[in-house]
């Protein structure tokens, strides 16, 4: 099985901008989630997707957002970038329900100028 | 509130020797647990993960954790490191601290290997 893909790898952006990332699980997958990495608050959950469904949100202003499609494809978007967005998106996808584990794409790296 | 620490932020060893990376977490329950490792500029990696059962478990890359109740602690081992471990490590619960299911991760445990 394929792993988890993540697009685009690398991305460049101003403040004030918005940016759209996209995330793809692995087959037969239904849950999605989103984590931010930063060098000083380390791996922060931002939100999870379950069968279209956000079914948990983490601590993020409403400029972080996201949505899955039918295809369980998820893709998740920054408003308004501030510097302190520039990090490194994980994304992971899971399905076994009863024992959280969940499988980490390689992440798309962030840099707001 | 629940958390996990990891209390080294960077350990060094010499290719051949034994290694174990500490974790201690706070948790209302007995968690899910999990050990992921990442290397410069990737995603995580899944080692191992522990849910029930025997309180040791084997991983892949030969690494090995243990769940002890009693100490809140699911420590990773390994008896010869590799050059190729050298990577970031961390520990994680599957839940975060209002119960949601979310991992919490550890602040990282930095390996570097010595040849």
């Amino acid at each position: 099985k394929a792993g988890v893909t993540q697009t685009p790898r690398y991305l460049i952006k101003t403040r004030g901008q918005q940016v759209t990332l996209s995330c793809s699980p692995i087959s037969g997958h239904r849950s999605v989630s989103w984590y931010q990495q930063t060098p000083g608050q380390g791996l922060q959950f931002l939100f999870e997707y379950f069968s279209e469904t956000q079914r948990n949100k983490g601590n993020f202003p409403g400029r972080f957002s996201g949505r899955q499609f039918s295809n369980s494809r998820s893709e998740m978007n920054v408003s308004t970038l501030e510097l302190g967005d520039s990090a490194l998106y994980l994304c992971a996808s899971g399905w076994e329900e009863s024992t959280d584990t969940q499988y980490f794409g390689p992440g798309t790296r962030l840099t707001v100028l | 509130a629940q958390s996990v620490t990891q209390p080294d932020i960077h350990i060094t060893v010499s290719e051949g020797a034994s290694l174990e990376l500490r974790c201690n977490y706070s948790y209302g329950a007995t968690p899910y647990l999990f050990w992921y490792v990442q290397s410069p500029g990737q995603g995580l990696q899944l080692l191992l993960k522990y849910f029930s059962g025997d309180t040791l478990v084997q991983g892949i890359k030969g690494f090995e954790a243990e769940f002890k109740r009693s100490q809140s602690s699911f420590n990773l081992r390994k008896p010869s490191v590799h050059w190729s471990d050298a990577a970031e490590y961390f520990c994680a619960v599957g839940r975060d601290p209002t119960g949601r299911r979310a991992l919490t991760f550890g602040s990282g445990t930095r390996l570097q290997v010595q040849p």
